[in-house]
């Protein structure tokens, strides 16, 4: 069947340190790919998004390239901030699913100063 | 309100009680889900309505759960005779179109937080 599996949390990282959160999928077609981030106290929200191979999403200096070869959708930053703490969720859907999503569990981030 | 609200954003139960969750979408949004967070695991698909047809029931656990919605507005999950593995956060989400949705264009609600004693 189709899922996503994410690194597990929480990660705990200091101010402008290098985030990489790993995700694959596994997927009978071709999905497309999203990351999602959920901040204390508010609802998820779309971050960044790849429709198909090699294209790569990127957002708030946040990238993901989706990877056919290694079905997989990592997420990294160069440089994270205190306000970089939340919650991160990778999610595929398909075309003619009703925008279905298929989620991983999430990843606590939390960045220190 | 700007985004989609949800109440209550904390409900308590007794087991074998029924509970009603609310979701008040974005306005002029016709696509409406609702998912359920478990502790430790993802989110998952229960049910969505498109405009003004069927809804696609598919990720309803059981016939306990159900839900409705009005028109492309207010939508209500409802859970009879509860159980404790029915504790979870609910999540509502609602996208301007199919097509919006389909590119990942969702909004949601702050959730719900279901217990169940």
């Amino acid at each position: 069947g189709n899922s996503v599996t994410q690194m597990e949390g929480p990660v705990t990282l200091s101010e402008e340190a290098f985030l990489t959160i790993n995700c694959t999928y596994t997927a009978t077609g071709y999905p497309s790919l999203f990351w999602y981030v959920q901040y204390p106290g508010e609802g998820l929200q779309l971050l960044l998004k790849a429709t198909k191979a090699d294209d790569k999403g990127s957002n708030k200096g946040f990238e993901a390239t989706y990877r056919k070869e290694t079905t997989s959708f990592h997420l990294e930053k160069g440089s994270v901030q205190v306000s970089d703490s939340a919650v991160y969720f990778c999610a595929e859907s398909f075309y003619n699913q009703g925008g279905k999503l298929i989620f991983g569990q999430g990843t606590e981030l939390s960045v220190k100063p | 309100g700007a985004g989609v609200s949800q109440s209550p954003s904390n409900k308590v139960t007794e087991k074998g009680k029924d509970v009603e969750l609310r979701c008040d979408p974005i306005s002029g949004h016709t696509a409406l889900y609702w998912y359920r967070q478990r502790l430790g695991q993802g989110l998952e698909f229960l049910i969505y309505f498109q405009g003004n047809s069927a809804p696609d029931k598919s990720g309803l656990p059981s016939d306990r759960f159900s839900a409705e919605r009005t028109g492309e507005s207010v939508s209500t999950l409802t859970i009879q005779r509860t159980q404790q593995e029915d504790s979870a956060v609910y999540l509502c989400a609602s996208s301007l179109s199919l097509a919006a949705a389909n590119t990942g264009e969702l909004f949601f609600g702050e959730g719900s937080r279901l217990t169940v004693l």
